[in-house]
């Protein structure tokens, strides 16, 4: 069955840097495009980047563009969050999800989650 | 931005008892581009409904989807103990993808 598995969270200061990780199984990786999709209890679910299928298109929220960056290694059937320059707003639980397809067309929603990893921003 | 607005906030209902939860949209939803998720406590969100009516593989033929334009309703036909959960509505019709803020199904 489709498993995604986060890791990676944790206390971090602000303006500091962290990486999430998700180690995907159960599919074939490489033909799914990959999201991060962040929960806070005050905003609710936010989409916050997204990755085709073969890595060639990323695209990100307005609230984290030019500070994450989102990869993956489909040799290694995992997903990656570069988390730059940090702010308390970025304190979240953060997920990963499957795109229903490539992500090549815009209008994504997700077939599959994980269970979070959570991310505290504080000094 | 597309504001999605759901009602209640929260329900209380008993097992066996049907729940119709509200999804409200603040503009038109292209193509009813429209999913609905259930998340349990400590668990990432399910896919439940895509294209506000089209079921997900795997899920009970009691959760059902309904609604096109601005308003969209879940309904579950018979309450399942593991149905008591919180559930949310997402476009993705427009950039940039929005959700609701949740409805919570509690027990009775």
């Amino acid at each position: 069955q489709v498993q995604l598995v986060e890791s990676g969270g944790g206390v971090v200061q602000p303006g500091r840097s962290l990486r999430l990780s998700c180690v995907a199984s159960g599919f074939s990786f490489s033909n799914y495009g990959m999201h991060w999709v962040r929960q806070t209890p005050g905003k609710g679910l936010e989409w916050v980047a997204v990755i085709w299928y073969d890595g060639s298109g990323k695209y990100y929220s307005d609230s984290v563009k030019g500070r994450f960056t989102i990869s993956r290694d489909n040799s290694k059937d995992t997903l990656y969050l570069d988390m730059n320059s940090l702010r308390a707003e970025d304190a979240a639980v953060y997920y990963c999800a499957r795109d229903r397809g490539t992500a090549m067309v815009s209008g994504y929603y997700f077939d599959y989650w994980g269970q979070g990893t959570p991310v505290t921003v504080s000094s | 931005e597309i504001v999605l607005t759901q009602s209640p906030g929260t329900v209380s209902l008993s097992p066996g008892e049907r729940a119709t939860l509200s999804c409200r949209a603040s503009q038109s939803v292209s193509s009813s581009y429209l999913a609905w998720y259930q998340q349990r406590p400590g668990q990432g969100p399910r896919l439940l409904i895509f294209a506000a009516s089209s079921r997900a593989t795997g899920i009970p033929d009691r959760f059902s989807g309904s609604g096109s334009g601005t308003d969209f309703t879940l309904t579950i036909s018979r309450l399942e103990p593991e149905d008591f959960a919180v559930y949310y509505c997402q476009q993705y019709g427009s950039s940039p993808i929005t959700f609701g803020q949740g409805t919570r199904v509690e027990i009775k």
